[in-house]
């Protein structure tokens, strides 16, 4: 099964909220990274929390890391509508270099 | 700086017709993934290189796929004879070392008939 389990499936909100995504894994973890997938487009990287760090950063973007419960959370704060968008929470956990996606969360911000 | 870069962007065939996918990595990048994606999988790691040479295709759905990277600027998957359940969306990613943020590719939408 997938490492990465985001929760939940779909989040629809209006403009100014803030969204909320959860994403748990299974096993140990080097570092869980997020990522942002427009619709017919690719991946791309939004944050990186090492399994030492407990909460970072990055503009209107807030993630915190739970390796006790195994778990993460990617707050947007002030949501827009160009924040809609599919968001995939990866692992790197200690078998290979490789990163395991989760199913994603589809959120829908309306105007 | 130009990003991953994939070709084509959207391929139509018919079954049984060989396939090639093609993906330049960002320049300096030691890794090299292929993903594909279907609404019923999600994503799903293919094959992965570490300076060029294939390190993991466990992923790989059957011996059908093939993938090379003959160099550090260019790699291809090929689908060879193609099925219509290859249906996907095929991604190219590289990244800076092991376990470091991936940069994607805009994709390659295949669709065999």
């Amino acid at each position: 099964s997938q490492q990465g389990e985001e929760d939940p499936q779909a989040l629809s909100i209006q403009e100014g909220e803030n969204a909320t995504m959860n994403c748990s894994y299974k096993t140990s973890i080097n570092n869980l990274q997020w990522y942002r997938q427009n619709s017919g487009r690719g991946l791309v990287h939004l944050i990186l929390i090492r399994s030492n760090e407990r909460e970072k950063h990055s503009g209107r973007l807030r993630v915190t890391l739970d390796t006790s419960k195994k778990s993460s959370s990617l707050l947007i704060t002030a949501s827009r509508a160009a924040d809609t968008a599919s968001y995939f929470c990866a692992t790197d956990h200690n078998a290979g270099n490789m990163l395991t996606f989760g199913g994603g969360t589809r959120l829908m911000v309306k105007p | 700086d130009a990003g991953v870069i994939q070709s084509p962007r959207h391929e139509v065939t018919e079954m049984g017709q060989e396939v090639t996918l093609r993906c330049k990595p960002i320049s300096g990048h030691d890794y090299l993934f292929w993903y594909r994606q279907t609404m019923m999988r999600g994503l799903e790691l293919l094959i992965y290189f570490n300076n060029n040479v294939p390190i993991d295709d466990s992923g790989m759905p059957e011996d059908r796929f093939s993938a090379k990277m003959p160099n550090a600027s260019f790699s291809t998957l090929k689908i060879q004879p193609s099925e219509p359940r290859d249906s996907a969306v095929y991604f190219c990613a590289s990244s800076l070392g092991s376990g470091k943020a991936q940069f994607f590719g805009p994709g390659t939408r295949l669709t065999v008939l």
